[in-house]
């Protein structure tokens, strides 16, 4: 059976910290993973990616995906408090989406 | 650029009752997903529609169902309301691939 497996669940941390979020698949027919911010209400798209070792960048977000490991992190440099919110990666294949249960980020002042 | 619309944005029902959640996609966007986000659950997949066509659904009972009008906007039912139906109802439109989600429905069966 698909799936894809966030770590850790939770985690707290300080302003100005760097955070690394991990995000783990087991799909059949894999076409792209993509990582979401999810804060009051609707996921936020981050990024997708669909080529190992090539690292998006977005201001403080990067992501990388490894597909021969089957994994893919999101790291956060110098968090925010704005950057608390739940994390969800999700696998894309032609057919549906199969999302994590997310990581939420906790960052305190 | 409009995004993803949804209506209501919040309805309360009672058990045994039916109910019709409603989605917009981003103009030129064919495909409309449906997914349910209970409270403290990750977000479930319901149900895609692309051009008009039911092309998948998740492991959900058949009192879910929908449809997809020829403006690709899309409707969700759920009859005979359960209380564990009560949950985030998040809409999201595709191009290629990526999606984009509406604002959601929160739905609360009592």
């Amino acid at each position: 059976e698909d799936k894809v497996v966030q770590s850790p669940l939770s985690l707290v941390v300080h302003e100005g910290d760097t955070v690394t979020l991990n995000c783990s698949y087991e799909v059949t027919n894999f076409r792209s993973l993509l990582w979401y911010k999810q804060e009051k209400k609707a996921p936020t798209f981050l990024f997708m990616l669909t080529s190992s070792g090539i690292e998006k960048k977005s201001g403080r977000l990067s992501s990388i995906l490894d597909k021969k490991e089957l994994f893919s992190i999101l790291n956060i440099t110098a968090t925010q408090t704005g950057d608390s919110a739940v994390y969800l990666c999700a696998d894309y294949n032609n057919n549906d989406m199969r999302f994590g249960a997310g990581t939420r980020l906790t960052v305190k002042p | 650029e409009a995004g993803v619309t949804q209506s209501p944005t919040h309805l309360i029902k009672t058990r045994g009752q039916q109910v019709t959640l409603r989605c917009s996609p981003i103009s030129g966007h064919t495909s409309v997903y449906w997914y349910q986000q209970a409270l403290g659950l990750g977000l479930q997949f319901l149900l895609w529609y692309d051009e008009g066509e039911e092309r998948n659904r998740g492991n959900f009972p058949p009192r879910f169902s929908g449809r997809q009008f020829p403006n690709y906007s899309s409707e969700l039912n759920v009859n005979a309301l359960e209380l564990e139906d009560s949950a985030l109802y998040l809409c999201a439109s595709s191009w290629e691939v990526g999606q984009y989600f509406g604002p959601g429905t929160r739905l609360t069966v009592l």
